[in-house]
């Protein structure tokens, strides 16, 4: 049964400190996408990658946040240096073909808290 | 740019009653438009997704919505709930020829009282 794998489930973290979440997409999938799930905002778009080519990252905060594709088995979402604004739940997707029109495959999240 | 508007945070409704889940979405060009469900501690998943032809659109789990282009809504609907029913429902929109990722709603709790 093919899924979306994200890594650490739970991450409990000091301000400051460095995180890195890590997300395996489906084998064959040529898109990515990383998400963020508040309460206040929802669902917020971060980055998304086509064929591993980051298209756009503009929903990151540029200065801290970075999301990057080493191969076609992993996506990397960092934050550095993470604050308490930046606890949320991180999605990662991933799907085939054309952005709008096909299914989503997302992972079960990776729950970020920052102290 | 698209938007969705999830027009109720919560929904209770008694097991076996109806419920009509509401989405409204602006845009200015053709949109593509879905349901996603999230259960507790759970990615989301398909539920139904209307690009094109009858408006009306039957899902999984015995879900159906109605693509109404006048009144820009995409409602969701089920004729009778159960208890695993219950969890999030988001609204998603993505225009510009599926060109553009999807937009999603703040999504609409769905708790089914037994």
């Amino acid at each position: 049964d093919a899924r979306v794998t994200q890594t650490p489930r739970h991450k409990v973290t000091e301000m400051g400190q460095e995180v890195t979440m890590r997300c395996q997409p489906i084998l064959g999938h040529n898109t990515v996408f990383w998400y963020r799930q508040t309460m206040m905002q929802g669902l917020e778009l971060l980055a998304y990658f086509r064929n591993r080519a980051p298209l756009d990252d503009s929903g990151m905060p540029k200065d801290r946040f970075s999301a990057e594709m080493p191969d076609a088995t992993l996506a990397t979402l960092k934050i550095q240096p993470s604050e308490p604004r930046d606890s949320a739940v991180y999605f990662c997707a991933s799907g085939l073909g054309a952005f709008g029109t096909g299914e989503l495959f997302f992972g079960e999240g990776s729950r970020l808290t920052v102290l | 740019a698209q938007s969705v508007t999830q027009l109720d945070s919560q929904v209770p409704v008694f097991e076996e009653a109806p419920v009509e889940l509401r989405c409204n979405y602006s845009s200015s060009v053709s949109v593509y438009l879905f349901w996603y469900v999230q259960y507790p501690n759970q990615g989301l998943q398909l539920l139904l997704k209307y690009l094109s032809g009858s408006t009306l659109v039957k899902g999984i789990n015995g879900f159906e919505a109605e693509f109404n282009k006048s009144q820009t809504s995409f409602h969701l609907r089920k004729p009778s709930v159960h208890i695993s029913d219950t969890a999030e429902y988001f609204c998603a929109v993505s225009g510009d020829s599926g060109n553009t990722p999807l937009v999603f709603g703040k999504g609409t709790r769905l708790s089914v009282i037994a």
